[in-house]
């Protein structure tokens, strides 16, 4: 149980364009989405948490323009890059945390590549 | 604010065995959670282990265990009888209960040699 995908998993755009990052609670319901940021050999950034039918709660530097999330649904949760440039080009990770009380469990998904060229 | 001190970014040990990952927290709340994740060249973040605050108990998942000693703030991972597969990097991570937001350390890499 608690598996978390994330689509796509690696992706390369040209800089200017948008790129989607879709996250998925596949066998529960998620209330509460995060997403987070991770460069090279370094730890986990939180970029902004989502919660389902509300708008997203951005960290502190992060542009909430540019780093568009959307949370639809109990199991959906998607970040889109806006106009994304060579130094947006990073890992990016999600989480979910279930909707069933009494666990602050976060699950992560695979992550996605993101090159910006 | 919440902080999660990895003080070791680097260990290797040999294949069979035990190898403790220590970790230390600062907070002034008495509710929270605290965690292991493990992030294999993957890069998929894998749960290792959970534990509550509230309980004395040290958690237990298989070959890992923890040492929760609360009052020194310190929450050590050991890992007995080492695998190949347990080479990545481990993050402690911590939770104030109640809150949205994970608080994870630096990350220390371990690699487990045949």
């Amino acid at each position: 149980g608690a598996v978390v995908s994330q689509h796509p998993s690696w992706v390369i755009c040209k800089s200017g364009t948008s790129v989607k990052i879709e996250c998925r609670s596949l066998d529960f319901q998620a209330t509460t989405m995060f997403w987070y940021r991770q460069f090279p050999k370094q730890s986990l950034m939180l970029m902004a948490t989502s919660n389902e039918g509300s708008k997203a709660t951005y960290e502190q530097g992060v542009e909430k323009d540019k780093f568009l999330i959307n949370h639809a649904s109990l199991t959906l949760s998607t970040l889109t890059v806006t106009s994304a440039h060579p130094e947006d080009s990073s890992f990016y990770i999600c989480s979910a945390k279930s909707a069933s009380g009494g666990t602050d469990t976060q699950y992560f998904g695979p992550g996605t590549r993101l090159t910006v060229l | 604010a919440q902080t999660v001190t990895q003080s070791q970014p680097e260990m290797s040990v040999q294949e069979a065995e035990t190898v403790t990952l220590s970790c230390t927290y600062d907070t002034s709340e008495s509710n929270y959670y605290l965690f292991w994740y493990k992030q294999p060249p993957s890069r998929q973040m894998i749960l290792v282990i959970r534990q509550e605050a509230y309980k004395q108990q040290n958690a237990t998942e298989n070959r890992f265990s923890v040492n929760f000693q609360k009052a020194a703030k310190s929450f050590s991972l050991k890992i007995s009888d080492s695998q190949l597969g347990d080479t990545a990097m481990y993050f402690c991570a911590f939770v104030q209960g109640g809150s949205e937001k994970l608080v994870f350390g630096k990350g220390m890499k371990l690699t487990v040699n045949p």
